[in-house]
């Protein structure tokens, strides 16, 4: 069964910088593209960023391109989120998720339980 | 961007059925997926490729994609449906992922 755990979440200040970390089980991570997806208090999902499974091609959402970096250590089962300049709207829970494929298509079947970025004075 | 919207409530009573509606501009033309996430849990995928239950989802929950609308169907509700559910498709022109905005189930 795969598992994914989120680690690197905390309270920080405006204009600071956090990484995120997300180490993973179960699964061969090396064959599976990789997402991070946040969900602000009381909102809805937001997806982020995604990395292909060999860790060269990556997309971001608008709001935090240039400032959010995805990368992945598939020796180390681990993926990264670099979040710098983070703003208030940044505060979220952020999710480890992983893709499924298909035909024109792509879907998360395995989710992390998620870690809390506060960005607070 | 690709815009997915779903009505923010949907109330329903036990032992009936909920539709929760997604609408996107040709929605029938993408695959949908649909997710569930309870009170302070992670999601969970529900159905994929618009009408098919990953291994563990109750057959109670189906759904359908035509035209401009994808639902969600939830057959004999039962007070453990209660819970957010999102709709999801990957936008090919910006290969991005895209949720609509989500719906909150109550059962009466």
């Amino acid at each position: 069964e795969a598992h994914l755990e989120e680690s690197g979440g905390g309270l920080v200040q405006p204009g600071g910088s956090r990484r995120l970390s997300c180490f993973v089980s179960g699964f061969t991570f090396s064959a599976y593209s990789m997402s991070w997806v946040r969900q602000a208090p009381g909102k809805g999902l937001e997806w982020v960023a995604n990395i292909k499974k060999e860790g060269i091609e990556k997309s971001y959402v608008d709001s935090v391109r240039d400032r959010f970096t995805i990368s992945r250590d598939n020796t180390k089962n681990s993926l990264y989120l670099h979040m710098n300049s983070l703003r208030a709207e940044d505060t979220a829970v952020y999710y480890c998720v992983r893709h499924r494929a298909g035909t024109g298509t792509t879907f998360f079947d395995y989710w992390g339980q998620g870690t809390l970025v506060t960005v607070s004075s | 961007s690709y815009v997915l919207t779903q009505p923010p409530s949907v109330s329903v009573a036990p032992g009936k059925t909920a539709r929760i509606s997604c609408e996107g501009n040709k929605i029938g033309t993408k695959s949908v997926h649909w997710y569930q996430q309870k009170p302070g849990q992670a999601p969970v995928l529900v159905i994929h490729y618009d009408s098919d239950r990953p291994s563990g989802i109750p057959e109670r929950f189906s759904g359908s994609n035509s035209g401009n609308t994808a639902t969600l169907i939830i057959s004999r509700v039962e007070a453990g449906d209660e819970a957010d559910y999102f709709c999801q498709v990957w936008d090919r022109s910006s290969d991005h992922v895209v949720f609509g905005g989500g719906t909150k189930v109550t059962v009466l």
